[in-house]
């Protein structure tokens, strides 16, 4: 079955400091990936759509200058969190969808980033 | 705007018990996800529901999709303690007359306990 992977799975960080968070598909050529944030106790939501070789997607509402996604290749996209402040802290999840067959009709979610801003 | 919205959000069911979650959303739609999630963890796919009429089974878990009443339900049959975590549903709204492709949105979730 596909694989995504994030790195990193916890990161802990101070008030003004920039993260990057990275989501990889380990075994399927990934056209699209998903930004998710999921606060404590509440469902996903969906911050971004990120396209390899175009720019991302955001939904209303997520400041894109806050929150760069990055979709350099086929298996790598990075959303860097930048000048994180203390209500930043949740917990971020990626999906992946590939080309067609399998890997076109379901999303493939990475095991997620948990994120803390002291 | 699409919305997905499930009930209850909130289930103890004592093993050996049957139940149903229900997932109503209000938009056409005719692919639905039905996903677990466990404390502290990512996404776990249960079923995709591709079509009216569409009906999956996973040992305990049943997923079925009825795109005219724009419902789908995840029965539960005979729960035991494994099945304990939290349910989501989610609609693709490309499929809901949206532009994108894979944009899901969310069901609140429903935490269900099942307890001896």
């Amino acid at each position: 079955g596909a694989v995504v992977s994030q790195h990193p799975s916890w990161v802990i960080c101070k008030s003004g400091t920039s993260v990057k968070i990275e989501c990889r598909s380990l075994d399927f050529q990934a056209t699209t990936m998903f930004w998710y944030r999921q606060f404590p106790k509440q469902s996903l939501m969906l911050m971004a759509t990120s396209n390899e070789g175009s720019k991302a997607t955001y939904e209303q509402g997520v400041e894109k200058d806050k929150f760069l996604i990055n979709h350099a290749s086929l298996t790598l996209s990075t959303l860097t969190v930048t000048s994180a402040h203390p209500e930043d802290s949740s917990f971020y999840i990626c999906s992946a969808s590939g080309l067609a067959g399998e890997y076109q009709e379901t999303q493939y979610f990475g095991p997620g980033t948990r994120l803390l801003v002291l | 705007e699409l919305k997905v919205e499930q009930n209850p959000l909130f289930l103890s069911m004592q093993e050996g018990k049957n139940y149903t979650i229900y997932c109503n959303y209000s938009t056409t739609s005719d692919r639905l996800y039905w996903y677990r999630q466990d404390p502290g963890k990512s996404l776990e796919s249960l079923f995709v529901l591709l079509s009216n009429g569409a009906v999956k089974q996973e040992g305990r878990l049943m997923a079925s999709l009825d795109t005219k009443a724009r419902l789908s339900t995840l029965h539960i049959t005979a729960a035991v303690h494994d099945l304990s975590a939290t349910y989501f549903c989610a609609v693709d709204g490309f499929y809901a007359g949206g532009t994108s492709y894979g944009k899901l949105t969310f069901g609140q979730g429903t935490i269900l306990t099942v307890h001896p």
